[in-house]
Parts: C-alpha cells; sequence; structure tokens
C-alpha cells in the first residue's frame, strides 16, 4: 500500500543552526499532515499541522512546508535548541478517511551544545 | 490534568508468556486508540475504540491479540502467547468526542510500553 516516508532517519545540528527535517508522502489523496514530536520516554506529540489547500504555516519556531507537485513535506526549526532533540514523525490523513493518521519512520534529531 | 497514562513502562517477557497492558486515557475521552512502533519503523495503527465499542480493529495483527475497553474508560490489551516479532514500544492515545473537525480530532499520547519478547 501508499505509505509515508523520510528521508534520513538520524540529524545532527549544532545549537542555534536551523533544521530541516524532510518526508515524503506517495497518497494522492492526502489532504492533511501532522507532524509530531517524541521525546525520550515519552509519546509522540502534536507540533503543527498543514491542510492541503495550503503550502506553507508556521509556528512558534517551526514551519512546515508542503509541496503537492512532488510529494513532499518538510519541518522547519528555527535556532535549535537542546531540548528539540527528539524523532520527529509526519504523519498523513486521507481526503475522507478517519481520524485516524498514517505515520513515517521517524527522523532522529540530534542536538549538539 | 492527567495525560494519558499507560503501565507497565517496560515489560520482558519469554516467548509463549502472556502480557496485558494497560492504558488510562484523559478524563472524559470518549476515543481510545492502540498503536505499535517496532524498533526504527513506523507508528503503526491498532485499533480504535469510541467508549466500549471497536469502532476499528482493521490493524490488529492477529488473534493473539485481544483488547478491551470496559465501561469505556481504561483499556488493556492482552498478548497472548507472545511471538517475537511483538516486540516494540505500544502507544495508547485518546481524543475527545468529535467536535465536527472535518480534518483531525487531536489524539493525546501515552509514554509507551516497551514490551520485549525474548
Amino acid at each position: 500500500g501508499e505509505s509515508v516516508g523520510l528521508h534520513l532517519p538520524t540529524l545532527s545540528v549544532q545549537e542555534g543552526d536551523n533544521s530541516i527535517i524532510n518526508c515524503a508522502y506517495s497518497n494522492s489523496a492526502s489532504d492533511y499532515f501532522i507532524w509530531y514530536k517524541q521525546e525520550s520516554g515519552k509519546g509522540p506529540q502534536f507540533i503543527i499541522d498543514i491542510r492541503s489547500n495550503m503550502d506553507k504555516r508556521q509556528g512558534q519556531r517551526v514551519t512546515v512546508l508542503l509541496n503537492k507537485t512532488v510529494k513532499h513535506l518538510s519541518l522547519q526549526i528555527a535556532a535549535t535548541q537542546p531540548g528539540d532533540s527528539a524523532v520527529y514523525f509526519c504523519a498523513e490523513k486521507e481526503r475522507g478517511g478517519s481520524y485516524i493518521p498514517t505515520f513515517g519512520r521517524g527522523t532522529s534529531l540530534i542536538v549538539h551544545p | 490534568e492527567a495525560g494519558v497514562t499507560q503501565f507497565p513502562s517496560h515489560s520482558v517477557i519469554e516467548k509463549g508468556q502472556t502480557v496485558t497492558l494497560r492504558c488510562d486515557p484523559i478524563s472524559g475521552h470518549d476515543n481510545l486508540y492502540w498503536y505499535r512502533r517496532v524498533m526504527g519503523k513506523e507508528i503503526k495503527f491498532l485499533l480504535h475504540f469510541v467508549k466500549e465499542s471497536k469502532q476499528d480493529e482493521s490493524g490488529m495483527p492477529n488473534n493473539r491479540f485481544l483488547a478491551e475497553r470496559t465501561g469505556g474508560t481504561y483499556s488493556t490489551l492482552k498478548v497472548q502467547p507472545a511471538e517475537l516479532e511483538d516486540s516494540g514500544v505500544y502507544f495508547c492515545a485518546s481524543s475527545a468526542s468529535d467536535r465536527g473537525n472535518f480534518f483531525y480530532n487531536e489524539q493525546f499520547f501515552g509514554p509507551g510500553t516497551r514490551l520485549t519478547v525474548l
């Protein structure tokens, strides 16, 4: 079946740098996308979402970009901090489908002080 | 307000044994979900309860897995007998009743139970 995947399993950055985590999806029926952050010992936590009728959405220090042409999603974290170290999952939901998201494999972000 | 809690946090059992995982959702949340993440892979949906009823159990891998939510409060997930491939982290999530958000009803995740089958 169609799936959500990630380009890189691990990303290492220096504190203060900007981080970009990428995600590719293949389900053309996806109309809603979510980024989750999972810190060690905790469950996934909702960070930001974006609908398919948008190509950019900004939150506090985070920006999600959606390119429907190439089915690509990215999460940008500005001025990365050690507290941003976590596994980040993208997830998608199919148009008209249930509320249950389909998750990608996850990218581990390591922030070096 | 307490979040979603899961017990135990870790469980190590031998192949063939039985394990029961417990999830306590956020108080008042009608929706309860179980997910599993096998090492290094994606988080996969197992099933969804609405109150005490199974709304969707399409993700349950086989009949060795049994989920219950008696009374519509906490839920248990039993694996019997456990196999090596059942190892992973089992997450529970809960969400409030459908409020008409067409796109998403935010799910709040528990910390997970790490299951190791030897």
